[in-house]
């Protein structure tokens, strides 16, 4: 079974820092580029980072870039977001999900994020 | 940074009615990197259409999607109960990988 589970987070105080899992199984881990998306309480979904399958092309939204750090492990079948400096507007679900991509007949790339874990909770407060 | 504008805030029908939803880009962009997502209370978000038009895998035939450049729609006809949710657009062309701020379905 295809599956992404999120750990690590919990309540912190705006200035800490917290590092979010996410375990992978059921897919092959190093033929994907991968994702954490965060959605604050009653809001709606925001892009946070993304990470290729080698780990050489990584991007972050402005609002975390130089805070937050993604990272993989392709022998553990991991992925990572280290948080620092931690504000209240962090405060959110944070969800890791499978970016896939698909070629068709006509050499048209096509991205979209596939699979989704269930999300884990960061307090800032 | 490509921003993506959702309308209607919320969109409330009878079941058995069709939903048009909209999601426009300040910027056009290959129609390929978008993709919608559905979002039921208490759940994680849920892939239903890819490259604007194609359906996801067990994604009804009630659900799809049209548009290209910067103007793009999702399109639930026969809307049932179970559709209730926020349904989010989402562009993969650059970074920053924006999301629209979603469209929210009630049914009466």
């Amino acid at each position: 079974e295809v599956q992404m589970v999120e750990s690590g987070g919990g309540l912190v105080k705006p200035g800490g820092s917290l590092r979010l899992s996410c375990a992978v199984s059921g897919f092959t881990f190093t033929a994907y580029s991968l994702n954490w998306v965060r959605q604050a309480p009653g809001r709606g979904l925001e892009w946070v980072s993304s990470i290729s399958q080698s780990g050489n092309h990584i991007y972050y939204a402005d609002s975390v870039k130089g805070r937050f750090t993604i990272s993989r492990d392709n022998a553990e079948n991991s992925l990572y977001l280290q948080m620092s400096t931690l504000r209240a507007e962090d405060t959110a679900v944070y969800y890791c999900a499978r970016q896939n991509m698909v070629r068709d007949s006509h050499n048209y790339y096509y991205y979209y994020m596939d699979v989704w874990g269930t999300g884990t909770t960061v307090t800032v407060s | 940074e490509i921003v993506l504008t959702q309308s209607p805030g919320t969109l409330s029908l009878s079941p058995g009615e069709r939903a048009n939803l909209s999601c426009r880009a300040s910027q056009t962009f290959f129609s390929t990197l978008l993709s919608w997502y559905q979002q039921k209370p208490g759940q994680a978000p849920r892939l239903l259409i890819y490259g604007a038009s194609k359906r996801a895998s067990g994604v009804p035939d009630r659900f799809s999607g049209s548009g290209s450049g910067t103007d793009f729609t999702l399109t639930i006809v026969n809307t049932e109960p179970d559709d209730l949710a926020v349904y989010f657009c989402h562009q993969f062309d650059r970074s920053p990988y924006t999301f629209g701020q979603g469209t929210k379905l009630e049914i009466k």
